[in-house]
């Protein structure tokens, strides 16, 4: 089945220092991709909805400005987290689909962010 | 009221037995309704979908949607210490590519 990948699995980094985090499509094109948080025990949180070669749509309340997205080709959309925070530690996760169609996201194995 | 409720559990069942996992959600507009399997720091897999009301099933997994009431189930027959994980229930208004609204999820223990 389709192969989303996301990169690293797992990061700690200095509070104010930025982390990028990489959500690719292994063999599909994706002109659309996901990016969604979740905190311990809680659901899936939809963060922004990542667009080839356009801005970013973001969920409200969450801060454009710290949570840049970046979809630069149709396989790759970047999350970087900017000035981190101990409450910005969180498991990031992407998603996608081959075919557009909702019953086919496939999501990434998930990045876990510990701010210190 | 959230738009999607689901019991976090923790639900613990001996091996072979049949494990009910079930969700509410509020806005009748969903129509499609995903269940996906979450081992712990991977991400979601896809178990099975369904449109609209029914029934549907897949080896030892049957999933349920009951519009009218607005509550979707899924069973697990035979349960295995394998299928111990986190299971989310997700909705979404449209059958094209729109982000998913997912319910807590229930952590599920089947012990052998």
């Amino acid at each position: 089945g389709a192969v989303v990948s996301q990169h690293p699995s797992w990061v700690i980094c200095k509070s104010g220092t930025s982390v990028k985090i990489e959500c690719r499509s292994l063999d599909f094109q994706a002109t659309t991709m996901f990016w969604y948080r979740q905190f311990p025990k809680q659901s899936l949180m939809l963060m922004a909805t990542s667009n080839e070669g356009s801005k970013a749509t973001y969920e409200q309340g969450v801060e454009k400005d710290k949570f840049l997205i970046n979809h630069a080709s149709l396989t790759l959309s970047t999350l970087t987290v900017t000035s981190a925070h101990p409450e910005d530690s969180s498991f990031y996760i992407c998603s996608a689909s081959p075919q557009g169609l909702v019953t086919e996201a496939f999501f990434g194995q998930g990045t876990r962010l510990t701010v210190v | 009221q959230k738009e999607v409720e689901q019991d976090p559990g923790p639900l613990s069942v001996p091996e072979g037995a049949i494990v009910s996992l079930n969700c509410t959600y509020s806005n009748s507009a969903f129509q499609y309704f995903m269940w996906y399997r979450q081992y712990s720091r991977k991400g979601p897999e896809l178990l099975m979908y369904t449109y609209s009301s029914g029934n549907k099933e897949d080896g030892r997994f049957t999933a349920q949607v009951d519009k009218s009431s607005k509550y979707i189930s899924l069973f697990i027959r035979d349960s295995q210490p394998s299928d111990s994980a986190t299971y989310l229930c997700a909705m979404s208004y449209l059958s094209g590519n729109t982000p998913l609204v997912f319910g807590k999820g229930t952590r599920l223990s089947v012990i052998a």
